[in-house]
Formats: structure tokens, sequence, C-alpha cells
């Protein structure tokens, strides 16, 4: 069936580096993703969302790029800090931008060292 | 501050002792979700409602059920808690209808069965 998956199960990186965390859709009708931070213990935290009329989208300290050519979309996290510890996870409402299932790539562990 | 709230955010129960799961929304979305997580993977969504219509998963247990009494809330029962069943247990809303589609978090419930 249609897909969101991660191509990285985990990125290890020091404070102050650059991260890139890298999410590959399989639906090419896919018009709308979204980037979720998950903490140990707590619910997915919505950080930046991009539709596909968008190659780049920026947010504070975090960018999503999204090629449409190779269904593949990243998030860029600048000057990465020990609070961006955590699990991300990109996501893909059905249709788009209805609502109903997101389907979930399987989720990105980044550890940030000091 | 706008909010997804759930309680509690632990939960102990018994095998096959019905549990009740809280989830209530300050931010006026028509759609509520229940989503079930296990330890590391990806949220796997139950049911959700969007306003009073109940739509459920194919895969989903007749173990669980679920109500929405208001706008502002929605229960999640689990009449014969497994030990299979222990799990975090997310609730998001969403607002369809406005092209919008991303999904917002509660922070979890963390269900033990005993």
């Amino acid at each position: 069936g249609e897909s969101v998956g991660l191509h990285l199960p985990t990125l290890s990186v020091q404070e102050g580096d650059n991260s890139i965390i890298n999410c590959a859709y399989s639906n090419s009708a896919s018009d709308y993703f979204i980037w979720y931070k998950q903490e140990s213990g707590k619910g997915p935290q919505f950080i930046i969302d991009i539709r596909s009329n968008m190659d780049k989208r920026q947010g504070q300290r975090v960018t999503v790029l999204l090629n449409k050519t190779v269904k593949h979309l990243s998030l860029q996290i600048a000057a990465t800090q020990p609070g961006d510890s955590a699990v991300y996870f990109c996501a893909e409402p059905p249709g788009g931008t209805s609502y109903g299932k997101l389907t979930f790539g399987q989720g990105t562990i980044l550890t940030v060292h000091p | 501050d706008a909010m997804v709230i759930q309680n509690p955010r632990y939960q102990v129960t018994q095998f096959g002792k019905p549990v009740t799961l809280s989830c209530s929304q300050t931010l006026n979305h028509n759609v509520m979700y229940w989503y079930q997580q296990k330890s590391s993977q990806a949220p796997k969504l139950l049911f959700h409602y969007y306003d009073k219509d109940f739509n459920n998963e194919a895969d989903t247990p007749d173990n669980f059920q679920s109500r929405r009494p208001n706008t502002s809330f929605c229960f999640l029962d689990i009449r014969s808690p497994g030990l299979g069943d222990a799990a975090m247990y997310l609730c998001a809303t969403s607002r369809a209808g406005t092209g919008v589609g991303a999904q917002y978090f509660g922070p979890g419930t963390r269900l033990l069965v005993l």
C-alpha cells in the first residue's frame, strides 16, 4: 500500500551542528506533509508542514524541503540543541488536506550530544 | 493557550477491568482522533469522529469503543484490557473543511495492564 517511510532510523549529532532528517513517500498524488517531534513520554508535537506547491518552507531553526521528482522530503534543523533530541516523524494526511488517518513514517531518533 | 488535554497521564488497570481515558480540547476542532502507540512504533489510528460521525478503522478490535458527547470531549473505553493493550494512547484533533489538515496531539495517556 501507499506509505511514508524514512531512510535513517537514528541520527547522532553534536550540539551546534545542523541536522538533516529524511523521509520518502510513495504516493505521487500526495500534496501535503507534516513533520512532528516526539519527546520521550510525550505526544507528537507539530513542527512544520509543507504543501506540494512549495519546494521549501522555513520555520524557526527548521526548514523542510520537498522534492516531488524523487518523492522525498527532508527536515533540516539548524544549530541543533540538546532539547532537539527526540523522535521525528514525517506524516501525511489522507487526500492531502482532508481529515482522517495520518500515514506516519517509521521515525528517526535524533540524539544531540552537548 | 488552545490545547489538547488528556487525563490521566498514567493509568494502571487490571487484566479484564474496564478503563476509560479522556480527552478534551479548546481548539474548537471538529475532528477528534484516538491513536495507539507502542514502544518504538509510529502512532496507529483506532478511530475518529467528524463532528458526531464515528469512523472506525477496520483493524481496530471491538474491545475499543469511543464516545464523543460534545465538541470538546472524547472518551476511549477499553472494555476488557489485555496485556497487549498496554501502550500510549494519544488523542488528536484537526479542523476539517478549511483546507488545513494538520493534527494536533495531546500529551498522551500511558496505560499499564497488570
